[in-house]
């Protein structure tokens, strides 16, 4: 399957500034690519879907001028999160998807705190 | 519209137990079926597929067989390792979109 990478692994930043966070897809063409929030104990609830070189699609309920997606290229997608707030602390996982293949692969996850 | 129902948890097993967790789902059209496992602090793995009626998908000695007439994806292995300690999702992936289940978080004891 695919290797998908994510960086930073963690980040701790203030409240008011944003975070950047990479998804790279290091052997696979990804087509499609999706963000995912994880709060504890619980499922994994999408954020948007990305297909490269086009505007994302936000799911009902996320701020897109909030969450900003860029899938610039098939193997790279950044989310920034805008002027983060405490409650915007959770685990992000990217995950990428070939054309024609059912199955997503998903990268380790980014931890981030906002202080 | 597609969901997924899976076995709540928590589960704990002794080592070498059987073990089986349930998941149903409901869609519309022929769906794709998968389980996936995160292990703690790190993302989701694929565990094991099956894309048509009464495939079996497995993987390090986990099973799950695509039933229809059931709407049916079971997970089970025959003997479970400390090493199996992760949360379980059953998921679907139908028309582009995938929907997950809530995960089962299963513990094995030495």
């Amino acid at each position: 399957g695919a290797v998908v990478s994510q960086h930073p692994s963690r980040v701790i930043c203030k409240s008011g500034t944003s975070v950047k966070i990479e998804c790279r897809s290091l052997d696979f063409q990804a087509t499609t690519m999706f963000w995912y929030r994880q709060f504890p104990k619980q499922s994994l609830m999408l954020m948007a879907t990305s297909n490269e070189g086009s505007k994302a699609t936000y799911e009902q309920g996320v701020e897109k001028d909030k969450f900003l997606i860029n899938h610039a290229s098939l193997t790279l997608s950044t989310l920034t999160v805008t002027s983060a707030h405490p409650e915007d602390s959770s685990f992000y996982i990217c995950s990428v998807r070939g054309e024609a293949l059912p199955e997503q692969y998903f990268g380790p996850g980014t931890r981030l705190t906002v202080t | 519209g597609n969901s997924v129902t899976q076995m709540e948890g928590p589960v704990t097993l002794s080592e070498e137990a059987f073990l089986t967790i349930n998941c149903t789902y409901t869609a519309t059209g022929y769906p794709s079926l998968f389980w996936y496992v995160q292990y703690p602090g790190e993302g989701l793995q694929l565990l094991l597929k099956a894309t048509k009626a009464d495939d079996k998908g497995s993987n390090k000695g986990f099973e799950a067989t695509y039933r229809k007439e059931t709407t049916s994806f079971h997970l089970e292995k025959g003997s479970v390792q400390v090493s199996d300690s992760a949360v379980y999702f059953c998921a679907l992936g139908n028309a582009g979109k995938s929907t997950f289940g809530d995960g089962t978080t299963l513990t094995v004891k030495p």
